[in-house]
Parts: structure tokens; sequence; C-alpha cells
């Protein structure tokens, strides 16, 4: 299993749309999580970091379920900007981050 | 504010040539990362960093690949000799506290082996 998982997609979605890209780990230990997004062939950069109790950035809204190991992203009224590659990140022990594979978001107009 | 720093942006030698990719974190950052990206294997941590110090190099694929951090603003990734199959963009990247900061990337080394 891997240590992070990711539906790959790609994800097709028109302007407006809400999507929801979903993320599990396997490292119950884990203490930080994070969503990076990736354009392509530009270096990742941070989108958002991960709280327990879920938070919100304008249209991005991240969720954490620590009992099931479980993350999430929604993007809503979704623009043709936020056409990327969305990386679930996990710290594992001694600050390493584990980047899942990626999630491609493609939004027509 | 300078983010992560790295040379060259791209790269093209012939197999069995050295490579040296270098970075310049952030200041104030006290750790550093090495990654590589392929299609196929997606982000990869080679090596990292906390106070100059090399913590885990689990990831470094074979002795062929080496890094140094002789002081806090400056690193290299060297690979020697390079294989065809080394050709990955390679990334560096720092955080102020690596066990809860997130990382900030530098744009990247596109290195291609012939």
């Amino acid at each position: 299993r891997k240590e992070v998982e990711q539906d790959p997609g790609p994800f097709n979605v028109p302007e407006g749309a809400t999507v929801a890209f979903n993320c599990t780990y396997s490292n119950s230990a884990s203490q930080s999580f994070f969503w990076y997004r990736q354009d392509c062939r530009k270096e990742p950069k941070l989108l958002m970091s991960v709280y327990s109790s879920g938070n919100e950035d304008g249209r991005f809204t991240a969720q954490l379920n620590r009992a099931s190991q479980y993350i999430s992203l929604l993007i809503r009224d979704s623009k043709l900007s936020d056409s990327a590659t969305y990386l679930c990140v996990v710290n594992a022990k001694e600050g390493k981050l584990i980047f899942g594979q990626g999630t491609e978001l493609s939004v027509k107009p | 504010d300078a983010g992560v720093i790295q040379s060259p942006r791209h790269e093209v030698t012939e197999m069995g040539q050295e490579v040296t990719l270098r970075c310049k974190p952030i200041s104030g950052h006290n750790s550093l990362f090495w990654y590589r990206q392929t299609m196929m294997r997606g982000l990869e941590l080679l090596i990292y960093f906390n106070n100059n110090v090399p913590i885990d190099d689990s990831g470094m694929p074979e002795d062929r690949f080496s890094a140094k951090m002789p002081n806090a603003s400056f690193s290299t990734l060297k690979i020697q000799p390079s294989e065809p199959r080394d050709s990955a963009v390679y990334f560096c990247a720092s955080s102020k506290d690596r066990r809860v900061q997130p990382q900030h990337f530098g744009d990247g080394t596109r290195l291609s082996i012939l």
C-alpha cells in the first residue's frame, strides 16, 4: 500500500463546478498535512495546510479525518486557472514529506 | 522575498559526464530537501539536511549520487557518472521547521542525459 494515495484523475469539469479530491494516508502518526498545487512543468506550490478542525481559504476547503486517515480538498466555483495537478502531502517521521501522485484537474470553459 | 534558488534551470549533457546541481535555500530556513520528479515515479525525496547535516539519504538511488551542504545558504547535488535514466526534474526545497512547516520549492533543474 502506498503511503499516500490519491485518485489520479483526470477530473474534467466545467467552469463554475464544484470538485472534490480525496486522499488517504497510511501512517497514523502523521501530524502535518498539506495540499500543494503543481502547474505543468512548474514547481509544486503550497496551496493550503490542513488542520484537524477543517479550514477554508476562499473557494478552497480542506478537511481531515484522522480516524479514517483521510484528507479532502473541495474547490467551489472552479475557474480555468484552477487547472493543475493537486498533490496531497503528509509528513512522515523526522519531517519527511510524502507526496501523493497527484490528481489532475482540467477546468473547461 | 527571494525564494529557493536553483541553478542551472536546464542541463543537457552526455552520459558519463559529471552533473552538479545547485541550490540556495530561503534565508532563515534550516532544512533543505532534494527531490527528483519523473512521470513514472512522481516526486521522490532523495536526501534532506537539517542545520547543514544530512539526516536521511535513503532516497539517493545509488552511489553515483552525492549531496553536500557546506553552509546554511548553499547545497549541491552531484551525479557522477551520469546515465540517461537520471533524466528528470530535480527540485530543491527548504523549510523553517521540517516537522510542522511546509516546504517551499525552487523552480527546478530540468536534466537531460543523452
